[in-house]
């Protein structure tokens, strides 16, 4: 089956200092895309950071950054200096087996960012 | 704003009513796709579009959904005969490329009574 899986259905942080989010996932293929989605209460869906799998270097986006670790099937999301603004549900995704690019997703990590 | 919009926001409909919904996804991209996603979980695939072509179909979708993508630009998904287990928040997300981005619109929540 090609699932994601999210382990952790809450996490709370400090404002300023760093969270961690797990994500593993199964799947066949040896190239795949992975995918770390913010969804911020009442408001739509927005892309954090991607992962090409066949990219060795773990992706980073300002103060976002990655561990893919792809022989463990494990694709984690670190976020440096957590802001209020953090606060959401955070999905992680990949693409589907099919070449249509339809993302499967995990059930989601709620994030809160205490002051 | 150039993104991708969904109309209504908001549905609520009685048990065996139909219901349709519209997305216009951002123009240039031929790509879009439907999710359905219930509270608390992460959305699951329903069904894409690649222009009007429509190209894959989950298991989700039973005979009571249809969706169309006229001349591939805005697409509507309906639901027919409306029931309770119907009830969640269908998003539309579109995309340029295979492996880019996918933008999703605010979503629209239904709610069967």
């Amino acid at each position: 089956a090609q699932t994601v899986t999210q382990s952790q259905p809450e996490m709370s942080v400090q404002e300023a200092e760093t969270v961690t989010l797990s994500c593993t996932y199964d799947t066949s293929e040896s190239d795949y895309y992975l995918f770390w989605y913010k969804q911020p209460p009442s408001r739509q869906m927005i892309l954090v950071i991607r992962q090409e799998a066949y990219k060795q270097q773990n992706a980073t986006e300002n103060r976002f950054s990655v561990n893919f670790q792809k022989a463990a099937k494990s694709f984690s999301l670190k976020i440096s200096d957590s802001q209020l603004g953090d606060a959401a549900m955070y999905f992680c995704a990949r693409y589907g087996s099919s070449n249509t690019g339809k993302l499967i997703f995990g059930q989601g990590t709620t994030l809160q960012v205490k002051p | 704003d150039t993104g991708v919009s969904q109309n209504p926001r908001h549905k609520i409909t009685k048990r065996g009513q139909n219901v349709t919904f519209r997305c216009d996804p951002i123009s240039e991209h031929n790509r879009l796709y439907w999710y359905r996603q219930t509270l608390g979980q992460g959305p699951e695939f329903l069904t894409y579009f690649q222009n009007e072509a429509q190209l894959e179909k989950s298991r989700l979708l039973s005979d009571r959904f249809s969706a169309e993508r006229p001349k591939g630009s805005f697409s509507t998904l309906e639901i027919q005969r409306t029931e309770q287990g119907d009830s969640a928040m269908y998003l539309c997300a579109s995309s340029f490329t295979l492996s880019g981005e996918q933008y999703f619109g605010p979503g629209t929540r239904l709610t069967v009574t």
